[in-house]
């Protein structure tokens, strides 16, 4: 089984929809984020979370928010999703300590219509 | 602030020959760097990375990169491509110092390697 999961992994919607993008990981990690991915443009920070009660927006989090409802899982929320929300969705973990690495799922590709 | 910029958007080799993608970075702490590949549909899998022991850092899949402090530089290479490797590779700074433990990454090299 994978360490970090996300569902779905694919989704088409229509604009103004709300949409719920959830990851969940089994590698015990305190730390997790979100990234969208757009092509040219790399992987861009949306929100982070270091533990249950903790949230912070990253470069580009208008229009989007988060709910970390446990330490194993970290849902992303589109609350009315537009055309240029169409991108491809990563979450990633990270363990304690400097210079750790992250661990990503395998995203999810969402196209809002 | 960190940045790290990948010079190169795409890049084309030969199967059996040498593999280059090229990454400088900009940081105003001792960084930590990081390789990632993506293969199409799938998420982003560490190659190496370099947190300030040996500036020539050996990876998966025959992949290596050197840290170069002067030239603010952490380039992948591999000696002989495999078909296997094209994929998208991500060089990655992450940003010590402030707390956040958040990663810069670069635009991404596309590599293409031909039969």
């Amino acid at each position: 089984d994978a360490d970090v999961t996300q569902t779905p992994r694919n989704r088409i919607t229509k604009t103004g929809k709300r949409i719920m993008l959830e990851c969940s990981q089994t590698k015990g990690h305190d730390r997790m984020y979100w990234y969208r991915q757009d092509p040219g443009l790399g992987l861009r920070l949306i929100y982070y979370s270091f533990d249950v009660k903790d949230i912070n927006k990253g470069e580009i989090s208008d229009g989007y928010s988060v709910s970390r409802q446990a330490q194993a899982k970290f849902s992303l929320s589109l609350e009315s999703a537009i055309p240029n929300q169409t991108a491809l969705y990563f979450c990633a973990t990270m363990g304690q300590g400097e210079g750790q690495p992250q661990h990503f799922g395998d995203g999810t590709r969402l196209s809002i219509l | 602030a960190q940045s790290v910029t990948q010079l190169d958007s795409h890049v084309s080799v030969s199967e059996g020959t040498p593999v280059l993608l090229r990454c400088n970075y900009s940081s105003s702490y001792s960084p930590s760097l990081f390789w990632y590949v993506q293969h199409p549909n799938k998420g982003l899998q560490l190659l190496l990375k370099y947190t300030s022991a040996a500036t020539l850092v050996k990876g998966i899949n025959g992949f290596e990169a050197e840290f170069k402090k002067s030239e603010t530089s952490f380039h992948l290479t591999k000696p002989s491509a495999h078909m296997s490797d094209a994929a998208e590779y991500f060089c990655v700074v992450s940003d010590q110092g402030s707390g956040t433990y958040k990663y810069i990454f670069g635009t991404g090299t596309r590599l293409k390697v031909l039969a």
